[in-house]
């Protein structure tokens, strides 16, 4: 089975300065894709970036960047400039190809955005 | 993407009563519905994975005759929670795949409290 690991659960940045978040997963697979979504207080899941393991250039999302290793299988997110809206749960998730896959997500990572 | 409403919102409700959540993809027509709980603090659990026109697949562990699915047509699907009680109270979330059918796109979700 597919796992995503999140080994931060917190973690702080102040405002204008970079970040980044943590994510690993273990598959079998050699297809895949794998997402970060931010959760707000509001609670609404917004997608931040989205990476198909196929290619092998990083995602980037205006200041959202991510450092995907196939091999390592690890797949980061990089926040540059941080703003207070930043200021969320992050979550990371991962599905294999095919229309009968579901999302895995990890548990999480709480950001804190300070003055 | 792929815009998604929830409906209602917030629900507060007592014990022993059903209680419907509606979720409505938007903007195209969605054949596959997912939907989520989530308790404080923790990751997104996938229920189930909700078919239009035929039956739900459930996960392990949830009770099919607790929450009752329908997806009539292809863009509503819904979630009953049959005879609530206090240990329900959760946020449901509800998400389809884009029209690219890559990406989950998640709706605001709905805060269910049974007294």
């Amino acid at each position: 089975a597919q796992t995503v690991t999140q080994s931060q659960p917190e973690m702080s940045v102040q405002e204008a300065e970079t970040v980044t978040l943590s994510c690993t997963y273990d598959t079998s697979e050699s297809d895949y894709y794998l997402f970060w979504y931010k959760q707000p207080p509001s609670r609404q899941m917004i997608l931040v970036i989205r990476q198909e393991a196929y290619k092998q250039q990083n995602a980037t999302e205006n200041r959202f960047s991510v450092n995907f290793q196939k091999a390592a299988k690890s797949f980061s997110l990089k926040i540059s400039d941080s703003q207070l809206g930043d200021a969320a749960m992050y979550f990371c998730a991962y599905r294999r190809t095919g229309t009968a896959s579901k999302l895995t997500f990890g548990t999480g990572t709480r950001l804190q955005v300070t003055l | 993407g792929a815009v998604v409403s929830q409906h209602p919102s917030r629900v507060i409700c007592k014990s022993g009563t059903s209680v419907k959540i509606e979720c409505r993809s938007l903007d195209f027509q969605a054949t596959t519905m997912f939907w989520y709980r989530q308790f404080p603090k923790q990751s997104l659990m996938l229920m189930a994975t909700s078919n239009e026109g035929s039956k739900a697949t459930y996960e392990q562990g949830v009770e099919k005759d607790k929450f009752l699915i329908n997806h009539a047509s292809l863009t509503l699907s819904t979630l009953t929670v049959t005879s609530a009680h206090p240990e329900d109270s959760s946020f449901y979330i509800c998400s389809v795949r884009g029209d690219s059918k890559e990406t989950q796109y998640f709706g605001p979700g709905t805060r269910l409290l049974v007294l």
